[in-house]
């Protein structure tokens, strides 16, 4: 059973393009959160999304930065228009389901770099 | 605003000695787990405690969650190179809120 997948692994940018970034849950996980971890810091929670729903999106940034996770493919963390401080590791982690003690498993994550 | 707040932040011991992590919070919440993360790499998880003053062991490692589910530790018996690594605690409630993460290095 494979793990949680995340591509690409490590991106580079310049100021002002997009970002995409693309995260497949384990095989029948239905839950998926994203987090960035920023230099010398914790992971921060960003938003929280079940299938063609975000539930939680209270850690996202007002502009530039979206997410969705359609009925078929994977979940998408998007940012437009990137930004030096965007510069971070942006993790996907998933869940089965809602339990309460909401188990998580993390992918590798993508580097983002922004020049 | 739930918070969690890991100490010691950086941990360099000898091997075979012992050491606890500490992971405090003023919030209440409905499981704790930690995560061991390695450079280059995503959070793994070691453990998920779910009930008030509950124990478990993981070889060497044993995590223990606070009666009232605000605080958690973890302690790690003679400490091995292989042990080095950034250990990260998080509080579940909808999304995990994490600590700072305690750097620990293992010098042989």
């Amino acid at each position: 059973n494979a793990g949680v997948m995340q591509n690409p692994r490590h991106l580079v940018r310049r100021r002002g393009q997009e970002a995409r970034l693309r995260c497949s849950p384990m095989k029948g996980h239905s839950h998926v959160y994203w987090y960035r971890q920023l230099p010398e810091e914790g992971l921060k929670f960003m938003v929280y999304l079940q299938k063609e729903n975000i539930i939680d999106e209270s850690g996202m940034p007002k502009e530039r930065f979206s997410a969705e996770f359609p009925k078929e493919g994977p979940s998408i963390l998007r940012i437009q228009q990137v930004v030096r401080g965007d510069s971070a590791a942006y993790f996907c982690a998933s869940s089965p389901l809602w339990t309460g003690t909401e188990t998580q498993y993390f992918g590798p994550g993508t580097r983002l770099l922004v020049l | 605003t739930q918070l969690l707040e890991q100490s010691p932040q950086f941990l360099s011991i000898q091997e075979g000695e012992n050491l606890t992590v500490y992971c405090n919070s003023s919030s209440v919440f409905s499981s704790l787990q930690w995560y061991r993360q390695e450079p280059g790499e995503g959070p793994v998880l070691l453990v998920t405690v779910v009930t008030g003053g509950e124990v478990k062991k993981l070889k060497r490692l044993t995590f223990q969650f606070g009666d009232a589910r605000k605080d958690s530790s973890l302690h790690i018996t003679a400490a091995q190179p292989g042990d080095t690594g950034l250990y990260l605690c998080a509080g579940a409630g909808g999304k995990l809120i994490f600590g700072q993460g305690t750097t620990l290095q293992v010098k042989p």
